[in-house]
């Protein structure tokens, strides 16, 4: 069965620098989340779409952006990189069954910032 | 969505069942418990949800207590794939939402 697609899987950048993060839901899944894990923590949230619409949003920096396109994938900007962005971000995209949304993980990209 | 709280560590030995706790006090009516794991350098995979009765797939048994403050995930024969963290976490009916991630249980199994 087709997964969620992140790209690229590793990262590293330097401070100061930006960085594009690609997540390419499940077809016919309708909504992205994103989130972001540092080393040793859990996943926080950073930011939901919902048929191209930003639906909710966390703790997701200023510098950060995001957006859904018209197939459904989505991307995450970073700007002015900082270190303590290095961390794991994972995709997930959402299916509702039985009124309950599950949500399918993608595999992650590790973001390195120097 | 309501707090859960959960052991952050539980061992087990290969090929024996597994019983990791979660206990949510102030679950509402309408909240559905969710299961969710991370093997390691891995994204998060789902593995099951109920409401109020028991719920079994190919993954993992689900127990719910009969007043639904409290519940078990159960998995039956433990293998050395199933070392990861297990997060449970209670979402709303209809909240389509983000996920709030507790702190989890470190499961790790010994061969």
């Amino acid at each position: 069965a087709a997964g969620v697609i992140q790209s690229p899987r590793h990262l590293i950048k330097e401070k100061r620098e930006t960085a594009t993060l690609k997540c390419y839901p499940i077809p016919r899944h309708d909504t992205v989340y994103w989130y972001q894990q540092g080393p040793g923590q859990d996943p926080q949230f950073l930011i939901s779409f919902y048929e191209k619409m930003q639906s909710d949003k966390g703790s997701i920096p200023d510098r950060f952006s995001a957006q859904q396109f018209s197939d459904y994938h989505s991307e995450l900007n970073m700007s002015s990189l900082e270190l303590g962005d290095s961390a794991l971000y994972f995709c997930a995209s959402s299916v509702i069954q039985e009124k309950q949304e599950t949500q399918y993980f993608g595999p992650g990209t590790r973001l390195l910032v120097l | 969505d309501a707090k859960t709280t959960q052991p952050n560590s539980m061992e087990s030995n290969e090929e024996e069942p597994v019983h990791l706790p979660c206990n949510h006090s102030t679950i509402s009516g309408t909240d559905y418990i969710h299961w969710y794991r991370q093997l390691p350098s891995q994204g998060p995979e789902y593995v099951i949800h109920g409401l109020t009765s028991n719920v079994n797939n190919r993954m993992a048994s689900l127990a719910i207590a009969e007043d639904r403050k409290s519940s078990t995930l159960i998995l039956h024969r433990a293998t050395l794939r199933d070392a990861a963290v297990y997060y449970c976490i209670l979402r709303g009916r209809y909240n389509f939402n983000k996920f709030y991630f507790g702190s989890g249980t470190k499961l790790n199994v010994k061969p």
